[in-house]
């Protein structure tokens, strides 16, 4: 089965640097790709997300990258801010969500 | 729209008893899933749903049963608690398009303590 990878799993940065999280996946036929952000005790919320058509994308502080050759996709965050902070989630999925597998997280802390 | 709710939001149980734990949406989702989340683990898919009628296993199924008998609501079921069954469970739902699962939304997820 799907097996997806996360680097690392905390990472400290000065408020205004970038910040890049990195995850690999097992599986070929996986062709959806989000990222996950969890503040402390809620829910996941999807901050952006990727299908294996596109190589890139972006929306505003954040985008994501994605190479599907090497089986691996990166988060990255520009001008961090304290309010970055937060745990952050890879994932794979196939097309059929049958193999929905998330990364083991990495902890963000922005430092003002 | 209420989104995906969740019920009880705290729960401790014997270890041995069942319960169940419930799950609504009210966007009319085909895809509907149940995850754990273990710290250091991250989520794992216990069960998941592509339609009313259809359920299938995740990566940890083991101890649990869910059912979809409508569209909006996915009980996942506890059979028999034991300890290793403590942890923080999350419902999710989404849209399948042509290209696949779409965007999962989350409910705020029920903490669960087996003693």
């Amino acid at each position: 089965g799907e097996n997806v990878e996360q680097h690392p799993s905390t990472l400290s940065v000065q408020e205004g640097d970038s910040a890049v999280i990195k995850c690999t996946y097992s599986d070929s036929a996986s062709n959806y790709f989000p990222w996950y952000k969890q503040e402390l005790g809620k829910r996941p919320q999807l901050i952006i997300d990727i299908r294996s058509n596109v190589g890139e994308k972006k929306d505003q502080r954040i985008a994501v990258t994605l190479n599907k050759t090497a089986k691996h996709f990166s988060l990255h965050i520009t001008e961090t801010q304290p309010e970055d902070s937060a745990v952050y989630f890879c994932a794979a999925s196939d097309s059929y969500g049958q193999n929905f597998v998330f990364g083991p997280g990495t902890r963000l802390s922005v430092l003002p | 729209n209420a989104g995906v709710t969740q019920t009880p939001k705290f729960q401790v149980l014997k270890t041995g008893q069942s319960m169940t734990l419930q799950c609504a949406q009210d966007m009319n989702h085909e895809y509907m899933s149940w995850y754990r989340q273990d710290p250091g683990m991250g989520l794992r898919l216990i069960h998941y749903s592509v339609g009313a009628g259809i359920t299938d296993q995740g990566e940890v199924p083991n101890g649990y049963n869910v059912s979809r008998s409508t569209t909006e609501d996915f009980p996942l079921r506890l059979l028999s608690a034991a300890p290793s069954q403590t942890s923080v469970y999350f419902c999710a739902s989404s849209y399948r398009t042509g290209l696949g699962t779409d965007t999962q939304y989350f409910g705020p997820g029920t903490r669960l303590t087996v003693l």
